[in-house]
């Protein structure tokens, strides 16, 4: 019944290593959206897709890139994780932007050691 | 720009009390706010959402609030319950802005 899953639910990366995390729906939504949320801190957008049409956060560090090859799955690279960015990624989802609800995944949790 | 923030960082309830979780935004012309309870360790999940054309909305034991006047939001939770036990967001407009979270402790 999982409609935004994501994998892995936890993952261990060595600093300066890419890592990908993995986001996929079944809600056959157009948005989707990935967020990093470090410890006792509010979820911070990073970027999201409008169907192909990547969207940027102005302060996203270049580190951070997306890929969403179709609309079922999006995916989260981290080129070269360093230590401050071990945080929980979050995949959401939504129909269309503006006035909808999101879905969101249970989130991984990034170690980098 | 838009921002929005939460007047308490962790609010403590008496089991079977009611809940008030309040937030403030400062974009008049936001039109679509979101409360999401988020527990440890799990993602966002959506409890209630309230459009501006409307100043209140109920749902199961939880009614959401909004001023548009004074750009205030508030999420009341009805008789809480242990598994209340979360942080709460609230989300204002299209590109989810989430507040910085109050944590809702229950106490027995």
């Amino acid at each position: 019944d999982a409609m935004v899953i994501q994998n892995p639910r936890y993952q261990v990366t060595q600093f300066g290593k890419p890592v990908t995390l993995s986001c996929s729906q079944t809600l056959n939504h157009n948005v989707m959206y990935w967020y990093q949320q470090k410890s006792s801190q509010a979820p911070k957008l990073l970027f999201h897709y409008y169907d192909k049409d990547f969207n940027n956060e102005a302060d996203t560090p270049d580190n951070f890139q997306s890929r969403r090859p179709n609309t079922s799955f999006c995916f989260l690279d981290i080129r070269s994780p360093g230590l401050g960015d071990a945080a929980m990624y979050l995949c959401a989802t939504s129909r269309e932007r503006g006035n909808n609800g999101y879905t969101f995944g249970s989130g991984t949790r990034l170690t980098v050691v | 720009g838009e921002s929005v923030g939460l007047h308490l960082p962790t609010l403590s309830v008496q089991e079977g009390d009611n809940s008030i979780i309040n937030c403030a935004y400062s974009n008049s012309a936001s039109d679509y706010f979101i409360w999401y309870k988020q527990e440890s360790g799990k993602g966002p999940q959506f409890i209630i959402d309230i459009r501006s054309n409307m100043d209140k909305r109920q749902g199961q034991r939880v009614t959401v609030l909004l001023n548009k006047t004074v750009k205030h939001l508030s999420l009341q939770i009805a008789a809480t319950q242990p598994g209340d036990s979360a942080v709460y967001f609230c989300v204002v407009n299209d590109k989810i802005i989430f507040g910085k979270g109050t944590r809702l402790h229950i106490l027995p």
